[in-house]
């Protein structure tokens, strides 16, 4: 069974740094783009980039180029978001998600991480 | 410029049929979509691809009243005999160049 973990919810302040994790189980994670997407409070759901595994390849879209970092460790079959510098702007729900081989779509979605910058 | 757009609410009473609609922006009619759920306070849940000829593939463990179809631009969710547990926001997703994945802003349905 193929799921995606991530972790517990945080509280930050403006200015600080930030990484969340989504941990993959159930199929091989190297031959699959794990991608992150954005849901602010109330609102719809937006791609901020995605990498694949295998060679750490990564693409942003341009709306968040700069912004976030997007990172693996293969050897715990993890992926990573990350902030440098947080804003009260980023407080959101943040998704990781698998990428279909059979196009650029998500076939599986993790469970979500609260942001919370105040 | 690709765009998907979506109503943005939607109402059924229970055990009736709803159709959702999802429209590609003019001259990406071709392109295949993807529909996702998500229930209140949960994350998104894959339903189903769906290609430009009205050919879908679900994901795991999606009920048999989940269908889709295809007219033009046109992509569409169909649901028969709602359930309350369908009662969510649903997304479409596509996906081209410069822009890996794309969202539709929503549609929300309410179960009566």
């Amino acid at each position: 069974e193929v799921q995606l973990v991530q972790s517990g919810a945080e509280v930050k302040e403006p200015g600080e740094s930030l990484k969340i994790s989504c941990k993959a189980s159930g199929y091989t994670f190297t031959t699959y783009w794990i991608g992150w997407v954005r849901q602010m409070p109330g609102k719809g759901l937006e791609w901020l980039g995605i990498i694949y595994p295998g060679d750490s390849d990564t693409s942003h879209s341009p709306s968040f180029q700069g912004q976030v970092t997007i990172s693996v460790d293969k050897s715990v079959s993890t992926a990573y978001l990350h902030w440098s510098s947080l804003k009260a702007s980023d407080t959101a729900m943040y998704y990781c998600a698998r990428e279909s081989r059979d196009g650029n779509y998500v076939d599986y979605w993790g469970q979500g991480t609260l942001v919370t910058v105040s | 410029q690709l765009v998907l757009t979506q109503s943005p609410s939607a109402s059924a009473s229970l055990g009736a049929s709803v159709k959702f609609t999802c429209t590609l922006t003019s001259g990406h009619s071709t392109y295949a979509i993807a529909w996702h759920q998500q229930q209140p306070e949960k994350g998104p849940r894959f339903l189903m691809r769906l290609n430009s000829d009205g050919s879908h593939s679900k994901g795991d463990g999606i009920p048999d009243r989940f269908s889709g179809s295809s007219s033009g631009a046109e992509r569409y969710l169909t649901i028969s005999s709602v359930q309350s547990e369908d009662e969510a926001d649903y997304y479409c997703q596509t996906w081209g160049t410069g822009i890996r994945w794309e969202f539709g802003g929503g549609t929300k349905l309410t179960v009566l």
